[in-house]
């Protein structure tokens, strides 16, 4: 079955710091993956997303992230954060063919310190 | 374009009441997913539909969940009865191959 795990659930950094969140995937097969973003107050959003190809991909806001397929990761990153940045941040997996299941991480809660 | 609607937005009932939660999802999104995101935790699969079809039901609890996709369009989940412990937010997304929008979910409160 699958799963994603991610390892920091809760980050505090100061403005201008650099992020990395980690996620990591269990499944063998190919995926699809997604980081989504919570603003307080605010629904789900897509923030990037990897289904074939350059395995460094870019995101909205300055995000970016990297597929390592022999790590079954696929972390987030971002090389200087704004207090904006303050959100939960989720990591998803989609094993895709025909379930199309899309199963999600614990999150990462960030708080960005001005 | 029209996001996923839900409503209501915020429900308050007390224990072994019933409730039921409704999603619009985006017009011609075949996919449509409901989950259910208890404070501090990631948003969990409770049923997925393709179409009108349920493709994923393995984690919704049966005894007292239950979920339909009319025409293969809105949705509703239904709890009954409600136990405290379904205190949380119920995500109705949907999708048109892989990449899924939320709507802005139903927070739930059992007291």
């Amino acid at each position: 079955a699958q799963s994603v795990s991610q390892h920091n659930h809760h980050v505090i950094l100061s403005e201008a710091a650099s992020l990395e969140l980690g996620c990591n995937y269990s499944y063998g097969g190919t995926v699809n993956l997604f980081w989504y973003v919570q603003y307080p107050g605010q629904h789900l959003q897509l923030l990037l997303k990897y289904f074939s190809g350059d395995p460094l991909v870019k995101g909205i806001k300055g995000f970016e992230a990297e597929f390592i397929k022999s790590k079954f990761s696929f972390n987030l990153r971002k090389p200087s954060v704004q207090w904006s940045d303050t959100a939960e941040y989720f990591c998803a997996v989609n094993a895709g063919g025909a379930t199309n299941k899309l199963i999600f991480g614990t999150g990462t809660l960030l708080a960005v310190q001005p | 374009e029209a996001g996923v609607a839900q409503s209501p937005r915020y429900k308050i009932i007390e224990k072994r009441q019933s409730v039921a939660f409704w999603c619009n999802p985006i017009s011609g999104h075949a996919t449509l997913y409901w989950y259910q995101q208890i404070l501090g935790q990631g948003p969990k699969l409770l049923i997925q539909f393709q179409n009108n079809g349920v493709v994923d039901d393995s984690q919704l609890p049966k005894d007292r969940f239950s979920a339909e996709r009319l025409k293969g369009v809105d949705s509703t989940l239904k709890i009954q009865p409600a136990k405290l412990e379904d205190s949380a937010v119920y995500l109705c997304a949907s999708s048109p191959f892989t990449e899924a929008f939320f709507g802005q979910g139903t927070r739930l409160t059992v007291v």
